[in-house]
């Protein structure tokens, strides 16, 4: 089966630095998302992304976080100044389409630590 | 707005045994979709079984079913046989059913413990 895929898997930064977590979508799906997991809790949705802008965002995704697509398969998360409460497991997600049907795709997660 | 409770933070179940993962949730979209994944220890989310809101039969993929009851707003997910591999996380989600469906919102989870 065709896999998302999350760069890098372990990411350790300093309170109030600039982290870029990265992704590749399956290639011919069309929906990307990025969730969050805080140490084994409930994963909580952040944002969707669609024709190169975001569809939806969670009260979560504040001016300190921005998505892009930069070129045709990598699309990535941006904290600008993280805080130690971002210390979280991200994941990226990609669907086919936006029916409601369809599964999510996650890649296998991205774990940021704030220190 | 839609909300997904799953009320049983820890399970455990002898192996080769059934379990059943409760799951409510609340929406006021007459047109949803209900998942469940898996979350090993090793974080990953894993895909296991998919119900449309107006599918007539509840859907098993292998030894996973899910319970449907839709005018008691659950989908309870039963796992038969259970191995000791299926010791992980189980989240319960639901998303809307349109042309924007949207984003999954997932429920607190339950964690499954198979014994031998």
């Amino acid at each position: 089966e065709p896999e998302v895929t999350q760069t890098p898997s372990h990411q350790v930064t300093q309170m109030g630095q600039e982290v870029i977590l990265r992704c590749v979508p399956i290639s011919n799906h069309l929906y990307f998302y990025w969730y969050r997991q805080i140490l084994g809790q409930k994963v909580e949705f952040l944002v969707s992304f669609y024709n190169n802008e975001i569809s939806e965002k969670s009260e979560i995704f504040d001016d300190q976080f921005s998505v892009e697509r930069p070129d045709g398969s990598n699309f990535t998360l941006k904290i600008r100044s993280t805080k130690l409460e971002d210390s979280a497991m991200y994941f990226c997600a990609s669907t086919p389409g936006d029916s409601g049907a369809e599964k999510l795709f996650f890649g296998s997660g991205t774990q940021l630590s704030v220190l | 707005a839609q909300k997904i409770t799953q009320t049983q933070p820890g399970m455990f179940v002898q192996e080769k045994e059934a379990v059943t993962l409760d799951c409510t949730y609340d929406t006021s979209d007459p047109s949803y979709g209900l998942f469940w994944y898996k979350q090993p220890s090793s974080g990953e989310m894993i895909f296991l079984i998919y119900q449309g809101s107006y599918d007539q039969q509840n859907a098993t993929e292998g030894r996973y079913s899910l319970n449907f009851q839709k005018a008691r707003k659950s989908a309870n997910l039963v796992i038969s046989a259970s191995q000791l591999g299926d010791s992980a996380m189980y989240f319960c989600a639901m998303r809307r059913k349109n042309t924007n469906a949207g984003k999954s919102t997932f429920g607190d989870g339950t964690t499954l413990t198979v014994k031998p």
